[in-house]
């Protein structure tokens, strides 16, 4: 059981280009989400989805596309990639329990550094 | 908009001390959770709080919720260096008409030093 898997975990891109960060989780959990995480600023939502075919924006979806075709997967692409996108993503899936709690399961993670 | 704020955001003791750290979240909520990252990792649910009152204990690490003063406070007892790590708080948000996308704090960064 791998949870969720995230790749690359270390990119390097050139202003203007573009790329995808892919996201896989195998708990077949309907809701999955992209955050990014700035020194000193916390984790910002960037897109989240509720099941496969249905996305929605979060607080900072500027910049970035998603896209959900099956449960498992939930790429994010950047395209024309800018230094204010320099950053750490997270991929994260989530399962309610019993009690009514949202828990959040993340990825290990990709540094991506835009120059 | 709900607002999540932490403080402090960067914390040193000296092991064998107490210490507490507080999140305070604008609207209305029952729901917050405690996770924590150790450097270059990823997050890790700590504690999951969802009424008032509600405590929750593991090791020297104790949670709590005040859901009418919107507050949130993780206490540190007898701190040992293997708790050095970021903490964070999060609090159920609703977008778009979906709940259970999670706003987050800045996280504290504390160190605990011999």
């Amino acid at each position: 059981n791998a949870g969720v898997t995230q790749t690359p975990k270390f990119r390097i891109l050139k202003i203007g280009q573009s790329m995808t960060l892919q996201c896989t989780q195998d708990m077949n959990h309907n809701y999955m989400y992209w955050y990014r995480q700035d020194p000193g600023m916390g984790l910002k939502l960037i897109y989240y989805s509720v099941g496969a075919g249905i996305t929605d924006k979060g607080e900072v979806p500027n910049g970035y596309n998603v896209s959900r075709s099956t449960t498992e997967d939930f790429p994010l692409r950047l395209e024309l990639a800018a230094p204010s996108q320099t950053s750490v993503y997270f991929c994260a899936s989530r399962r309610t329990v019993s009690s009514g709690a949202n828990v959040l399961t993340f990825g290990a993670g990709s540094r991506l550094t835009v120059l | 908009e709900l607002k999540v704020e932490q403080n402090p955001l960067f914390l040193s003791m000296q092991e064998g001390k107490n210490y507490t750290i507080y999140c305070n979240y604008s609207t209305t909520s029952d729901r917050l959770y405690w996770y924590r990252q150790d450097p270059g990792k990823s997050l890790e649910s700590l504690f999951v709080l969802l009424s008032n009152g509600a405590v929750k204990q593991e090791g020297r690490l104790m949670a709590s919720l005040d859901t009418k003063a919107r507050l949130s406070t993780l206490h540190i007892t007898a701190a040992v260096h293997d708790l050095s790590a970021t903490y964070f708080c999060a609090v159920d948000a609703n977008y778009g008409g979906s709940q259970g996308n999670l706003i987050f704090g800045k996280g504290t960064k504390l160190s605990v030093k011999p």
